[in-house]
């Protein structure tokens, strides 16, 4: 079985600062790994993905996530955030064999001007 | 090209009652899952439909059940409605089953007095 530990349930960071949001998933199988993005009172809007071929993904409003096999990780990366990077992060993984998604706790990215 | 809509966006019943939400899947896709959103939770995996025909469920009672219709459009029924299912109803579509990208709506919250 598949599962995902966001070590950090809060992050606060201020405006133009780096940061990273860390995700580590256990499973005995090739997965796939997504991270999610989830505005105040708004649904899910997928931010990035891996399913295979690089292990580094990239988001169109900056965003990155490199897939680590050995440490079992895919943290996700900003050199400079914005005020409007404020909202949950969700880390998830599947299997193409399987028809769910398994999401973490999620992560509460604050931004402080 | 049609994102995923959801429908109602907010909906307010009492225990016992009955419930059915509704979903349009994106254009082009033939699958839809159902995820259930706990507050300060990440989403939980209700089931999926792939061709009108139940392709997984998770660790939900039978008194959660869908329905897919050929096209493609689904809905979430809840019966003898509980205090804990208050939550925020998530519906995701996809291509051809399994756990491949999923694109979500933007969910129905329902409230259960």
């Amino acid at each position: 079985a598949q599962s995902v530990t966001q070590l950090d349930s809060q992050v606060p960071v201020f405006e133009e600062a780096p940061v990273e949001l860390r995700c580590n998933y256990s499973s005995s199988v090739s997965v796939y790994l997504f991270w999610y993005v989830q505005y105040p009172n708004q649904g899910l809007q997928l931010l990035l993905k891996y399913l295979s071929g690089s292990t580094l993904v990239e988001s169109i409003n900056g965003f990155e996530a490199e897939f680590n096999k050995s440490q079992t990780s895919f943290h996700l990366r900003k050199p400079s955030v914005h005020i409007s990077d404020t909202a949950e992060y969700f880390c998830a993984v599947s299997r193409s064999s399987a028809s769910k998604i398994i999401f973490g706790s999620g992560t509460r990215l604050s931004i402080r001007p | 090209e049609t994102g995923v809509t959801q429908s109602p966006t907010h909906l307010i019943k009492t225990r016992g009652q009955q419930v059915t939400l509704r979903c349009s899947s994106q254009s082009g896709h033939n699958t839809v899952s159902w995820y259930q959103q706990a507050l300060g939770q990440g989403p939980q995996f209700i089931f999926q439909y792939y061709r009108e025909e139940e392709n997984g469920r998770g660790n939900f009672p039978p008194r959660f059940s869908g329905l897919q219709f050929p096209n493609y459009s689904s809905e979430l029924n809840v019966n003898a409605l509980e205090l804990d299912d208050s939550a925020l109803y998530l519906c995701a579509s996809s291509l051809d089953g399994g756990g491949e990208t999923q694109y979500f709506g933007p969910g129905t919250r329902l409230l259960v007095l």
